[in-house]
């Protein structure tokens, strides 16, 4: 079945540092992958999105490369800030009909000023 | 603005009570999802609806219950044989199944007295 793994959290990094959160996911077909934030006390929020293999989805300074070869949808910021300390957690769509989507266990990043 | 509203933000439950957690959207999605989220843990599905009238259990159903009257509306129930029922509940909806973004509530927490 389709399952995702995240690295284990928390990251803590300090403002302005360069960020990577890894995520391998295994999957039959091609799913959609999505990136998704938390912040305290709120919903999910999508972040960004890729819909086939080479594609790179980036949002608000994030970035990730749907990595077919190496089934891989790591997450990348260049200089992270205070604001982005959320938890951040990685998923894929199943094309097909699937209404379940797999989620990783999500990965809380900490920014220090 | 189209989205997806979840009622109330915090609800307490006393022992043997059954609760119910709103939840309403006005994006015309046909599929909608409740997920169950402890501290730094994951998401677990609880139950999911495809199509008004219809839903399924998912990983985590037991001592839950859930309707789809309306295609804008799909509480969850928690009753009383939940014996751990303290948890952030989010619901969130889909246009075409999981191949395609989620958008989530704000989410519920829900404790016991």
């Amino acid at each position: 079945g389709n399952s995702v793994t995240q690295m284990e959290g928390p990251v803590t990094l300090s403002e302005e540092a360069f960020l990577t959160i890894n995520c391998t996911y295994t999957a039959t077909g091609y799913p959609s992958l999505f990136w998704y934030v938390q912040y305290p006390g709120e919903g999910l929020q999508l972040l960004l999105k890729a819909t086939k293999a080479d594609d790179k989805g980036s949002n608000k300074g994030f970035e990730a490369t749907y990595r077919k070869e190496t089934t891989s949808f790591h997450l990348e910021k260049g200089s992270v800030q205070v604001s982005d300390s959320a938890v951040y957690f990685c998923a894929l769509g199943s094309p097909g009909g699937s209404y379940i989507p797999t989620f990783g266990r999500g990965t809380s990043l900490i920014v220090h000023p | 603005d189209g989205g997806i509203t979840q009622s109330p933000k915090y609800l307490f439950r006393k022992e043997g009570q059954n609760v119910t957690l709103s939840c309403e959207q006005n994006l015309n999605h046909d599929a909608m999802y409740w997920y169950r989220q402890d501290p730094g843990q994951g998401l677990r599905l609880i139950y999911y609806s495809q199509i008004v009238n219809d839903f399924q259990k998912g990983d985590i159903a037991e001592g839950y219950s859930v309707s789809r009257e309306k295609k804008e509306s799909f509480p969850l129930t928690v009753t009383s044989a939940q014996k751990n029922p303290t948890a952030f509940y989010l619901c969130a909806s889909s246009s075409q199944g999981s191949n395609e973004k989620l958008f989530f509530g704000s989410g519920t927490q829900l404790s016991v007295l």
